[in-house]
């Protein structure tokens, strides 16, 4: 079975541009979550989403938005970039919330 | 703000040598994932305990929950150069619409 994919990997931005990641779940697993790695702030929630319903977001201003479609892929958007978008950004996926949650290998954001 | 906070920080250790991590948290759980990860790279589940559970065991890998306490530990038998990573313990909450929140992990190193 696949696991989870991340695209791209890695990515280049400009401040006050947009950027758009993409998270493929394993197959048959409906929930998805995203988190952002810094080395100062650790590991931060996000969003989580449970057959195309947001169930929970983290503290992040507006400018961080997500969905999923009904295959259960998800999309992560960031608009209006800053320099402190810069991190890794993780994806997890679960059969449903409550069971064990397989992240991808992340998508590199560098923003300059 | 993080759940599921991970002491020590750091630990070096020699191989052969047995590692043990603990994870704290605050309110009631649902379950605890435990994850490991090598630098920059994503997260590799490793073991999930539920909030009924009080040990759980996989390969050199010891999980325990004292939910009186609040408390999990991690151990990690025999240890090898291999292990070396970042290990972090992942909450969820008890109740609806919770999601998973990461603490801010454990570095360890084991010296050949």
């Amino acid at each position: 079975k696949a696991g989870v994919t991340q695209t791209p990997r890695y990515l280049i931005k400009t401040r006050g541009q947009q950027v758009t990641l993409s998270c493929s779940p394993i197959s048959g697993h409906r929930s998805v979550s995203w988190y952002q790695q810094t080395p100062g702030q650790g590991l931060q929630f996000l969003f989580e989403y449970f057959s195309e319903t947001q169930r929970n977001k983290g503290n992040f201003p507006g400018r961080f938005s997500g969905r999923q479609f009904s295959n259960s892929r998800s999309e992560m958007n960031v608009s209006t970039l800053e320099l402190g978008d810069s991190a890794l950004y993780l994806c997890a996926s679960s059969v449903q919330p409550n069971t064990e949650a397989f992240f991808g290998q992340g998508t590199r954001l560098t923003v300059v | 703000s993080q759940q599921g906070e991970e002491d020590p920080q750091a630990l070096s250790i020699q191989e052969g040598e047995n590692a043990t991590m603990n994870c704290s948290y605050k309110t009631s759980i649902n379950n605890l994932q435990w994850y490991r990860q090598n630098s920059g790279r994503g997260l590799v589940h490793l073991i999930l305990i539920r909030s009924n559970e009080r040990e759980k065991h996989s390969g050199r890998l010891r999980v325990t929950l004292d939910t009186s306490k609040k408390s999990s530990s991690l151990l990690i038998t025999a240890s090898r150069a291999a292990d070396t990573a970042s290990y972090f313990c992942a909450k969820r909450n008890g109740g609806n619409n919770n999601d998973m929140r990461f603490g801010a992990g454990t570095r360890l190193t084991v010296k050949p």
